[in-house]
């Protein structure tokens, strides 16, 4: 159980597009979504926290006209990298949290690797 | 927010050896996660300990927290070369559900 996808896994665009990314709790309904940016060799950065149905919040940092969110639902949060840049590119992770006895774990997807020429 | 710091950064050992990574964080915390990551790869979680527990035990995992030092540290018994990953500290605060990661400790398991 606690099984989370994303979407695709690896994608190579030009710079000026915009790229989605769909993050998705297959066998169980998320509390809360979580979204992360990765760099090489390096840690996760949290980006910006999403509850369904409401807009999410962004760290500080974090552009949120840049990177939209969208929490459709309890098993689908989608990051719009847009207008992307080389900059931009890196390993964007989602987790999304479920009820742990008391506590909450997060359960992550596989990452989606991109690419920004 | 709170950081995890791991050390050591890197850690290489032969297979059958025991590692073991520290974790430290600044301020007080609700529970604490280790997570592996394989190169290119996402997160598995690997175990939670709470705040109010100083010690939990997962196969050949041991996890022990240390609030009065506020540090953490994972034990990976008898190794084996499918233990190569990074390994991540990860805490939660009081009242949050976010987590703020530590820089990771490279481990590599020399068959």
């Amino acid at each position: 159980g606690a099984v989370v996808s994303q979407h695709p896994s690896r994608v190579i665009c030009k710079s000026g597009t915009s790229v989605k990314i769909e993050c998705r709790s297959l066998d169980f309904q998320a509390t809360t979504m979580f979204w992360y940016r990765q760099f090489p060799k390096q840690s996760l950065m949290l980006m910006a926290t999403s509850n369904e149905g409401s807009k999410a919040t962004y760290e500080q940092g974090v552009e949120k006209d840049k990177f939209l969110i969208n929490h459709a639902s309890l098993t689908l949060s989608t990051l719009t990298v847009t207008s992307a840049h080389p900059e931009d590119s890196s390993f964007y992770i989602c987790s999304a949290s479920a009820p742990d006895g008391d506590q909450e774990t997060q359960y992550f997807g596989p990452g989606t690797r991109l690419l920004v020429l | 927010s709170q950081q995890g710091e791991e050390d050591p950064q890197a850690l290489s050992i032969q297979e059958g050896e025991n590692a073991t990574m520290n974790c430290s964080y600044k301020t007080s915390i609700n529970n604490l996660q280790w997570y592996r990551q394989n190169s290119g790869r996402g997160l598995v979680h690997l175990i939670l300990i709470r705040s109010n527990e100083r010690e939990k035990h997962s196969g050949r995992l041991r996890v022990t927290l240390d609030t009065s030092k506020k540090s953490s540290s994972l034990l990976i018994t008898a190794s084996r070369a499918a233990d190569t990953a990074s390994y991540f500290c990860a805490d939660s605060g009081a009242g949050s559900y976010q987590l703020t990661f530590g820089k990771g400790t490279k481990l590599s398991v020399i068959p």
